[in-house]
């Protein structure tokens, strides 16, 4: 079965600074990944999405990952954060029958100035 | 615009007692789902619908029960048998093609009395 392991829990960062979350992902068969934010008291938003072809995933907002299958990770980037990116993220991973999809437990990103 | 709704934003429930969730969507999507919100453990799956009068067990479906009368409508009844129902509740749907949920409500948070 597949599983989702986001490392770090909370990333502080200061705004215009880069940033990374990591996410690694288990699974004996090809895999479908995802990211998604949530912001305070509100419901998930897709930021992007790797099915397949070009390993490098540009999302909304700025954001990008990168799909690497030999390490099985699929870490979110972004270049310069800004206040409004605090957040919560969340990775996730199915095996292409949708209604697996696994999340990880989150990241919090906190940006501050 | 197009969305999913959830209601109530926030709910209190009496030990023993049923208490349903509201989740309408407009969006024209076929499949719907139910998540659970715990900190510190990501989403997890409840029940999830592919087509009107079907649905489907998720991973933690035991105390819940779903019914999918409409297409538009996918309620959630929290019952007396879920012995630890304090979570936040998240409603989502997606088309049959899309592989993972596209859209999500915006929540509701259950507490118990």
């Amino acid at each position: 079965a597949q599983s989702v392991t986001q490392l770090d829990s909370q990333v502080p960062v200061f705004e215009e600074a880069p940033v990374e979350l990591r996410c690694n992902y288990s699974s004996s068969v090809s895999v479908y990944l995802f990211w998604y934010v949530q912001y305070p008291n509100q419901g998930l938003q897709l930021l992007l999405k790797y099915l397949s072809g070009s390993t490098l995933v540009k999302g909304i907002n700025g954001f990008e990952a990168q799909f690497n299958k030999s390490q099985t990770s699929f870490h979110l980037r972004k270049p310069s954060v800004h206040i409004s990116d605090t957040a919560e993220y969340f990775c996730a991973v199915t095996e292409k029958s949708f209604q697996k999809l696994v999340f990880g437990t989150g990241t919090r990103l906190l940006v501050s100035p | 615009d197009g969305g999913i709704t959830q209601s109530p934003k926030y709910l209190f429930r009496k030990e023993g007692q049923n208490v349903t969730l509201s989740c309408e969507q407009n969006l024209n999507h076929d499949a719907m789902y139910w998540y659970r919100q715990d900190p510190g453990q990501g989403l997890r799956l409840i029940y999830y619908s592919q087509i009107v009068n079907d649905f489907q067990k998720g991973d933690i479906a035991e105390g819940y029960s779903v019914s999918r009368e409409k297409k538009e409508s996918f309620p959630l009844t929290v019952t007396s048998a879920q012995k630890n129902p304090t979570a936040f509740y998240l409603c989502a749907s997606s088309t049959l093609q899309a592989g993972q949920p596209q859209h999500f409500g915006d929540g509701t948070r259950l507490s118990i009395l």
